[in-house]
């Protein structure tokens, strides 16, 4: 079983519709949740990281449930700018075991 | 500078021919890491080094991938024989001190012919 999965879409929305992306870990000694962007034959970059009161940036909501070991991404009132794949990162202990979901494609169509 | 340099870009491979992937990390970063990623797939961890020590080489798929970074700053990630599953996208990271967060270099292309 992978350590992070995610539901790899793809997504396709209209411009101003609200998403959300699911991400589950199997490991509970996780210890710290990310969200990245990885755009089209470029390198993955931080989003946000997830923070266990939830936490939020603009128009992006990112939100972890512990018990059930997942992590959500919202996404209101997509631009096309948003048009990406979305990675789930889960950091399990003592800073360097980063892993990776496959991603969620998201496309937002005008 | 501007963040952490890969070299080459984009490599071609015949089968059978050794590679070497550079990376150059922001100077006093402490963490260095290599990631593979498969076309549509997520990066995959390959090692890690904390300064010039590899802590962990559990994700190296073969004998035939090596990694090192001597003086605790460039790493080079060494594939011997290359073969056509090596097809991908080689992602160097670093992680600064006292943060727990990967900061990605643009990665290096590695297409097996």
């Amino acid at each position: 079983r992978k350590e992070v999965e995610q539901d790899p879409g793809p997504f396709n929305v209209p411009e101003g519709a609200t998403v959300a992306f699911n991400c589950t870990y199997s490991n509970s000694a996780s210890q710290s949740f990310f969200w990245y962007r990885q755009d089209c034959r470029k390198e993955p970059k931080l989003l946000m990281s997830v923070y266990s009161s939830g936490n939020e940036d603009g128009r992006f909501t990112a939100q972890l449930n512990r018990a059930s070991q997942y992590i959500s991404l919202l996404i209101r009132d997509s631009k096309l700018s948003d048009s990406a794949t979305y990675l789930c990162v889960v950091n399990v202990r003592d800073g360097n075991q980063f892993y990776f979901g496959t991603g969620t494609s998201l496309t937002v169509i005008p | 500078g501007a963040g952490v340099s890969q070299s080459p870009r984009y490599k071609v491979a015949k089968r059978g021919q050794d590679v070497a992937l550079r990376c150059d990390p922001i100077s006093g970063h402490v963490s260095l890491f290599w990631y593979q990623q498969a076309l549509g797939q997520g990066p995959e961890f390959l090692t890690y080094f904390q300064n010039e020590a590899q802590l962990d080489k559990s994700g190296l798929p073969s004998d035939r991938f090596f990694a090192e970074r001597p003086e605790g700053s460039v790493s080079t990630l060494k594939i011997q024989r290359t073969q056509q599953e090596d097809s991908a996208v080689y992602l160097c990271a670093e992680r600064r001190l006292g943060a727990n967060v990967l900061t990605f270099g643009a990665g290096s292309r590695l297409t097996v012919l």
